[in-house]
């Protein structure tokens, strides 16, 4: 069975500080990955995305992503953030299903 | 293409009452992906459609729930009867192709059941 983890609920950083979102998932062969944005009242929009290649993915917004498989993880980074970042980030794997983490809550603080 | 449409935006019903929710995908996308989203659970995947065919309903939570796709241009996520723990958003989400290709999410709906 496929799964994700995103270990911490809530992260607060300061504007123009560095960001890192956890994610961990399982799975037992090589998962597709993605990261979602969620602003309030809206659906979800994808941020990046890793198949294969590369383990370092560039997605809009100035994210990052790199996909580590010895640790089963697909952390997402920014190297400064903004207040327009504030909103709830989304892990998700596609093994057979596209299924999501529960997400991280990200607030900036000015 | 407009995106994703899910009608209605907000929904209020009182326990016991059916509701349906209702879903347009992107045109030419063959999957289509029903999810909730509480504080509580996240959000959740409920069932999944390939070319109008369910795939997937192990997360449809019991059997209150059912949906229907009855073309590839539109799916019913249907609630009978409905409970004040079923209050949540709901999120439908189409995509072309279910592992490789971004899966585009419409802004949801919103239900509460009173």
């Amino acid at each position: 069975a496929q799964s994700v983890t995103q270990p911490d609920i809530h992260i607060t950083v300061s504007e123009g500080a560095s960001l890192e979102l956890r994610c961990n998932y399982s799975y037992g062969a090589t998962p597709y990955l993605f990261w979602y944005v969620q602003s309030p009242g809206q659906g979800l929009q994808l941020l990046l995305k890793y198949f294969s290649g590369d383990t370092l993915v560039q997605g809009i917004k100035g994210f990052e992503a790199e996909f580590k498989r010895s640790q089963s993880s697909f952390n997402l980074r920014k190297p400064s953030v903004h207040w327009s970042d504030a909103a709830e980030y989304f892990c998700a794997v596609d093994g057979n299903k596209l299924v999501f983490g529960a997400g991280t809550i990200l607030r900036v603080k000015s | 293409d407009a995106g994703v449409i899910q009608s209605p935006r907000h929904e209020v019903t009182e326990m016991g009452q059916e509701v349906t929710l209702r879903c347009k995908p992107i045109s030419g996308h063959d999957y289509l992906f029903w999810y909730r989203q509480t504080m509580m659970r996240g959000l959740e995947l409920l069932i999944y459609f390939n070319n109008n065919v369910p795939i997937d309903d192990s997360g449809m939570p019991e059997d209150r729930f059912s949906a229907k796709m009855p073309n590839a241009s539109f799916s019913t996520l249907k609630i009978q009867p409905s409970e004040p723990r079923d209050s949540a958003v709901y999120f439908c989400a189409s995509t072309h192709n279910s592992r490789n290709t971004e899966a585009f999410f419409g802004q949801g709906t919103r239900l509460t059941v009173v």
